[in-house]
């Protein structure tokens, strides 16, 4: 099983809401990223899990809250969120030999 | 901070011709440089993962290279078909460290 599993795929919420981001991967990689991306540009690091730990904080706003329940669960909680944060949300694990696995990502659209 | 840049930015290649482009990096402490097809609105899409100076990979028409001691990395694609049209991004990331740096890409378009 190489696959990072997302959901959903698409979310619209308002503002004041609370929503969370689901990701789940079965492959046992120890790493597991939350990426921002923007129309036609790259993946942008928000945070990285390393067995479990949160390892990497890119000063991301607080209103983006991650939680790693277990190795293969990674989830990314939302609240009062802005217009500017709509955006493609990517997954990805990291392999023992460095390949980066990403998900299908979910639209985020703030309205 | 780690710059990783790419070039050209975008390209347009006739159907059938063959084209590269590069990807720099920083040359110090290097570990690991990925390259990824990826189409907008979609998930980026790994092609290659290189470690070790020298390293040549393949899949189909598409091959890479590495040279870790100058920091370069060229992407070729033999015989562009229209389904190549994407682009192509390129991350480095360096000893002991997760997180993969990411170029701005090269947008390739494939003219049939």
């Amino acid at each position: 099983d190489t696959e990072v599993t997302q959901t959903p795929k698409h979310l619209v919420m308002g503002m004041t809401n609370k929503k969370s981001l689901k990701c789940e991967q079965h492959m046992g990689h120890r790493a597991m990223y939350w990426y921002k991306q923007k129309a036609k540009k790259p993946p942008e690091l928000m945070f990285v899990y390393s067995y479990e730990k949160l390892s990497i904080n890119e000063s991301v706003p607080s209103r983006f809250s991650p939680e790693c329940p277990n190795s293969s669960l990674l989830n990314l909680h939302l609240h009062a969120l802005q217009p500017e944060d709509s955006a493609l949300y990517l997954c990805a694990t990291l392999s023992p030999t460095y390949e980066q696995y990403f998900g299908p990502g979910t639209r985020l659209t703030v309205t | 901070i780690l710059n990783v840049e790419q070039s050209p930015q975008s390209l347009h290649v006739q159907e059938g011709d063959s084209t590269n482009f590069t990807c720099s990096f920083p040359s110090s402490n290097f570990y690991a440089l990925h390259w990824y097809r990826w189409e907008t609105a979609k998930s980026p899409e790994a092609l290659f993962v290189m470690t070790l100076n020298g390293d040549e990979k393949k899949k189909g028409r598409i091959s890479a290279t590495l040279n870790t001691k100058e920091g370069y990395s060229y992407l070729y694609i033999k015989g562009s078909q229209p389904e190549d049209s994407a682009t192509y991004l390129c991350a480095f990331n360096n000893f002991g460290n997760e997180k993969l740096t990411f170029g701005t890409g090269t947008r390739l378009t494939i003219i049939p």
